[in-house]
């Protein structure tokens, strides 16, 4: 069975604090994408990345950046320099290559304070 | 360039009625996922949509229920409601083919049940 797992439910930090939000997945298949998405107090689920099972390099995008690691079945997401701005719900995902179905953490509450 | 718009934004029913939901997909989007979301929690696939066919389903009862029009948008319908149908139910929309593409949400639609 499918299963994604954000342990950290809430995270608290000072703005300009690097953080690193968790996530650890559960697939048989060899084949399946990984995905974050961030939910503001609006509700709407903003996209953030979505990598493939056969791409492990690590990806940065300005203050953002994820780690891959197939061998712990992980996929870390690092916010550096922190913000107000930054403070949501994060949420990791997983669906299988041919499917439409995304399979969610419970999702990570971010507070970035100034 | 439009993006997934749900209506209504909000919505009280009491036990026992039944619901529409309405969603339209992002210009160029020809697949519509369906999402519940209860509070503190990450989102639970209902079903997706792709021309005009329920294509996969998760697992919810058949008191839920949809339909995808020729124009790509999609209505959700509950009926016989109960106190645990109240959430946020949130429609995706991405582009369909054999490569899992990026959903893009909409606002979403907060259901209470009186």
């Amino acid at each position: 069975a499918q299963k994604v797992t954000q342990a950290q439910t809430e995270i608290s930090v000072v703005e300009k604090e690097d953080v690193t939000l968790d996530c650890v997945y559960e697939t048989r298949d060899t084949t399946y994408y990984l995905f974050w998405y961030k939910q503001p107090p609006s509700g709407e689920l903003v996209f953030l990345i979505r990598r493939n099972s056969f791409d492990e390099q690590n990806e940065i995008s300005g203050r953002y950046s994820w780690n891959f690691q197939k061998s712990t079945s992980s996929f870390n997401f690092t916010i550096t320099a922190s913000q107000v701005v930054d403070s949501a719900v994060y949420f990791c995902a997983l669906s299988e290559a041919w499917g439409g179905k995304l399979i969610f953490g419970q999702g990570t509450e971010l507070s970035v304070k100034p | 360039d439009a993006g997934v718009t749900q209506s209504p934004t909000h919505l009280i029913k009491t036990r026992g009625q039944q619901v529409t939901l309405r969603c339209s997909p992002k210009s160029g989007h020809d697949t519509v996922s369906w999402y519940q979301q209860a509070l503190g929690q990450g989102p639970q696939f209902i079903f997706q949509y792709y021309e005009e066919e329920e294509r996969q389903r998760g697992n919810f009862p058949d008191r839920f229920s949809g339909h995808q029009f020729p124009n790509y948008s999609s209505e959700l319908n509950v009926n016989a409601l109960l106190l645990g149908d109240s959430a946020l139910y949130l429609c995706a929309s991405s582009l369909g083919g054999g490569d899992q593409q990026p959903q893009h949400f909409g606002d979403g639609t907060r259901l209470s049940i009186l």
